[in-house]
């Protein structure tokens, strides 16, 4: 069964910095790319990251572009987030979803929230 | 950037059929999915590819793609078909992914 558990959530202050993990089981994890996407309280889905099965290529949406830094360790089957300069509107719940053979998410984690308030 | 948009809610009787739309600019010449979220619970994929299902999600969900608009339909809408739905496509000038606003399907 594929697993995809996230962690690292909790409160930051603005200009703060959070990491989150994202541990991986039940299938070939250095097989496939992995995103992250968020979604604020009671708002939508919103992509923010993704990266390639070797590491190679990232990309980045534009709001968080130069303040987060994905990265992948496949001996360890985890994905992760490194969130620098936080603001009050990266609030939200940040889901760990991996990529199908198609430009679609086939499986997504149960996600971590991170509050950013001061 | 690219951008979808959706209805901000669907209403359909229990029994009846529910079409949730999708549309942005040429959305027909690249693949369109669809995620069900139910309160409190993660997204799920219903349709990738246009229209193809994932093992273990019921017949009665289908899914088209031309032209500007993508639709999801579900036919014989239960109770339990009640939830958030997002569509999603992949952003070829930014190589980021794009969903929708999402629609909030009510069975009535």
């Amino acid at each position: 069964e594929v697993q995809l558990v996230e962690s690292g959530g909790g409160l930051a202050q603005p200009g703060g910095s959070r990491r989150l993990s994202c541990a991986a089981s039940g299938f070939i994890f250095s097989g496939y790319w992995v995103h992250w996407v968020r979604q604020a309280p009671g708002e939508g889905l919103v992509w923010v990251s993704r990266i390639n099965i070797d590491g190679s290529i990232t990309n980045y949406a534009d709001s968080v572009k130069g303040r987060f830094t994905i990265s992948r360790d496949n001996a360890k089957k985890t994905l992760y987030l490194q969130m620098n300069s936080l603001r009050v509107e990266d609030t939200g719940v940040y889901y760990c979803v991996r990529r199908g053979d198609g430009d679609y998410f086939d499986s997504w984690g149960q996600g971590t929230l991170v509050t950013v308030s001061s | 950037s690219y951008e979808l948009t959706q209805p901000p809610s669907v209403s359909v009787s229990p029994g009846q059929t529910a079409s949730v739309t999708c549309s942005g600019d040429k959305l027909g010449d690249k693949y369109a999915c669809w995620y069900q979220q139910k309160p409190g619970q993660s997204p799920v994929l219903v349709i990738y590819q246009d229209t193809k299902r994932p093992s273990g999600i019921p017949e009665r969900f289908s899914g088209s793609n031309s032209g500007d608009t993508a639709t999801l339909t579900i036919s014989g809408t239960q109770a339990m078909d009640e939830a958030d739905y997002y569509c999603q496509a992949w952003d070829t000038s930014t190589g980021g992914n794009v969903f929708g606003p999402g629609t909030k399907v009510t069975v009535l």
